[in-house]
Order: C-alpha cells, then sequence, then structure tokens
C-alpha cells in the first residue's frame, strides 16, 4: 500500500479554519484518498473521501494537488467537537478486501 | 441506536484465560471488520467478512485468535490463552460493499 505523512499534531483556534495537510507521493492512479477522524474515546468516523476532483460535504472539504501527490482536508470552522485525531488513508480500489491501512495521523486540539 | 454495537465495552482477564468479543454491524452491511488499535496507534485490520465468509486474515491474526460470523449478521473474535501483548482496544467496522466503514466503540481489553 501507498504510504501517508501527516504532521503528530495540529492547533487551532475555535471558530477559525484549519487545513490538515497529507502527503502521499506514492498515490497510484487507482488510489482513493479517504480521511476518517477519531473522538477520543470512540471508533474512528468517516470524513470525506475523493479520487481527483475536489470533494465537500457537510463535514469538510478535501483539497486534492493536481499530481495527486498530497491532499488537505479542511474543516471550515473548527468547534471544540472537531479535536480528534485525523487519519489520511488510501485505499486500493482493486484490493478485494478493501480494509483501511491506518497511520498514526494528526492530533488536532482546538483551542476556545 | 442503529450504529455499529460492541460487547462488552471493557475486559479485564488475567493471563492464559480466553475473551470473546462480540459485534453486532448495521444491518443491511454485508461487510465486518475487525481491528485492533493500541495507544497512540491508528487501528491495524485484523480480518474481514463479506457475508458468512472470511476473506482475508492479517499476519497479526495469530492461531490463538479466530472470528466468526454465523450467518452474516453479528460477529464474535474469540482470543485463547491471552497474553498481555493482546491488551489494546478492538474494534468492529462494517460497510455496505465497497462504501465508508462506520465503526463502533470498541471493547478494552486489558490483559493482567
Amino acid at each position: 500500500d501507498a504510504k501517508t505523512t501527516q504532521p503528530n499534531s495540529m492547533e487551532s483556534n475555535e471558530e477559525e479554519p484549519v487545513h490538515l495537510p497529507c502527503n502521499h507521493s506514492t498515490i497510484s492512479g487507482t488510489d482513493y484518498i479517504h480521511w476518517y477522524r477519531q473522538l477520543p474515546s470512540q471508533g474512528p468516523e468517516y470524513v470525506i473521501h475523493g479520487l481527483t476532483s475536489n470533494v465537500n460535504n457537510r463535514m469538510a472539504s478535501l483539497a486534492i494537488a493536481e499530481d495527486r501527490k498530497s491532499s488537505t482536508l479542511i474543516l471550515h470552522r473548527a468547534t471544540l467537537r472537531d479535536a480528534a485525531v485525523y487519519y489520511c488513508i488510501l485505499r486500493a480500489v482493486f484490493r478485494s478486501a478493501r480494509q483501511l491501512t491506518f497511520g498514526s495521523g494528526t492530533q488536532l486540539t482546538v483551542l476556545p | 441506536d442503529t450504529g455499529v454495537s460492541q460487547n462488552p465495552r471493557h475486559k479485564i482477564t488475567k493471563r492464559g484465560q480466553n475473551v470473546t468479543f462480540r459485534c453486532d454491524p448495521i444491518s443491511e452491511h454485508n461487510r465486518l471488520y475487525w481491528y485492533r488499535q493500541t495507544l497512540g496507534q491508528g487501528p491495524e485490520f485484523l480480518t474481514y467478512f463479506q457475508n458468512e465468509a472470511q476473506l482475508e486474515k492479517s499476519r497479526l491474526l495469530s492461531d490463538r485468535f479466530s472470528a466468526e460470523r454465523p450467518k452474516g449478521s453479528f460477529s464474535t473474535l474469540e482470543i485463547q490463552r491471552t497474553e498481555q501483548g493482546d491488551s489494546a482496544m478492538y474494534l468492529c467496522a462494517s460497510s455496505l460493499a465497497n462504501n465508508e466503514q462506520f465503526f463502533g466503540p470498541g471493547t478494552r481489553l486489558t490483559v493482567l
């Protein structure tokens, strides 16, 4: 599986936008970019995913670089509830099991 | 609550004992995954079911571990002859085909 690289931790102020980066320089053409987050004492939850084009949903936006070697998860207005570990995951379309391969993620701290 | 449920939420056992965890997925989901998570790390894949068939097992799943999903509904994960290194959070997730995975709250195992 192609590897992702994320900063270990980031801080943000409440109600400000947050940009969480992810590098995936060895991404293949059939890898989707997925983001999950894990709130304290909970299982991970899906945030968003994309292949080539930028994506928006009610939780966040995903900006994908033109060469697909990096991506950025954007939280438009961080709240205290967004404090979590954010995982950037590449998921190969053709793997039969399609399990998620998590790295260590980015611990996001939101300051009031 | 129609999400993924796991029982028990916490289990403390003595080394050498057998333990069994249960996962109830979202009812219409045909895929079920087990992951293990140790402190400060992202979840690691253990095994995967499509309906009642166990289709993939990680090398992490030693012969002391066994998982079942009878009738393609709930799943159980059994660990025989527990060791202190088995102490971790065991997470279950389910999905409909290749869509996003929904995780349960996990079962935290402590082996004394």
